[in-house]
């Protein structure tokens, strides 16, 4: 069966340090990939998404992303972390062709501490 | 564009009332999709309309669960009678294509006592 895993529940990182965070899926073919955010009392909004292509895909806020075929892993990066990008991060998976039920993963929630 | 609207924002009710969630999606989107929240489950796909048509409800609950969308800027999700493990955030969201990212609402977060 189809599914995507964010090992990662709670990341706490520091002002200013880099950021990884991991997202890996389970399908029979490259499915489309994306990574939504959700700050408190707000809804999810798209930071990037990749379909095709080059493998390494910008986002809005700095953030950026890179795919790897070959460990299944769609990792989350931001080099220099802001106190504001406290929020949980939420990858997400379409396998591509056709309409197909998008599947979140459980969230990690990133604390930034000064 | 405002993005999508969701109404009302938090909503308390008695376990038995009806509950009425709205939603406007972004204009021209084709897709509109409800979804629910909670610690429990994560995130919960309950339906998604096309162009205005129920496409897939699998993920509706029970019975007590509906929804609507009478036009392409309106769409409701009624829960009736309300239990208290209804109590979660539900968010709608819309977008172009459902392969092209979803554009979310704010969220209502349901209280059911």
């Amino acid at each position: 069966a189809q599914s995507v895993t964010q090992p990662d529940i709670h990341i706490t990182v520091s002002e200013g340090a880099s950021l990884e965070l991991r997202c890996n899926y389970s399908y029979g073919a490259t499915p489309y990939l994306f990574w939504y955010v959700q700050s408190p009392g707000q809804g999810l909004q798209l930071l990037l998404k990749y379909f095709s292509g080059d493998t390494l895909v910008q986002g809005i806020k700095g953030f950026e992303a890179e795919f790897k075929r070959s460990q299944s892993s769609f990792n989350l990066r931001k080099p220099s972390v802001h106190w504001s990008d406290a929020a949980e991060y939420f990858c997400a998976v379409v396998p591509s062709g056709g309409y197909q039920k998008v599947t979140f993963g459980t969230g990690t929630k990133l604390q930034v501490i000064p | 564009d405002a993005g999508v609207i969701q109404s009302p924002r938090h909503e308390v009710t008695e376990m038995g009332q009806e509950v009425t969630l709205r939603c406007k999606p972004i204009s021209g989107h084709d897709y509109l999709f409800w979804y629910r929240q909670t610690m429990m489950r994560g995130l919960e796909l309950l339906i998604y309309f096309n162009n205005n048509v129920p496409i897939d409800d699998s993920g509706m609950p029970e019975d007590r669960f509906s929804a609507k969308m009478p036009n392409a800027s309106f769409s409701t999700l009624k829960i009736q009678p309300s239990e208290p493990r209804d109590s979660a955030v539900y968010f709608c969201a819309s977008s172009l294509d459902q392969n092209y990212g979803y554009t979310f609402g704010s969220g209502t977060r349901l209280t059911v006592v």
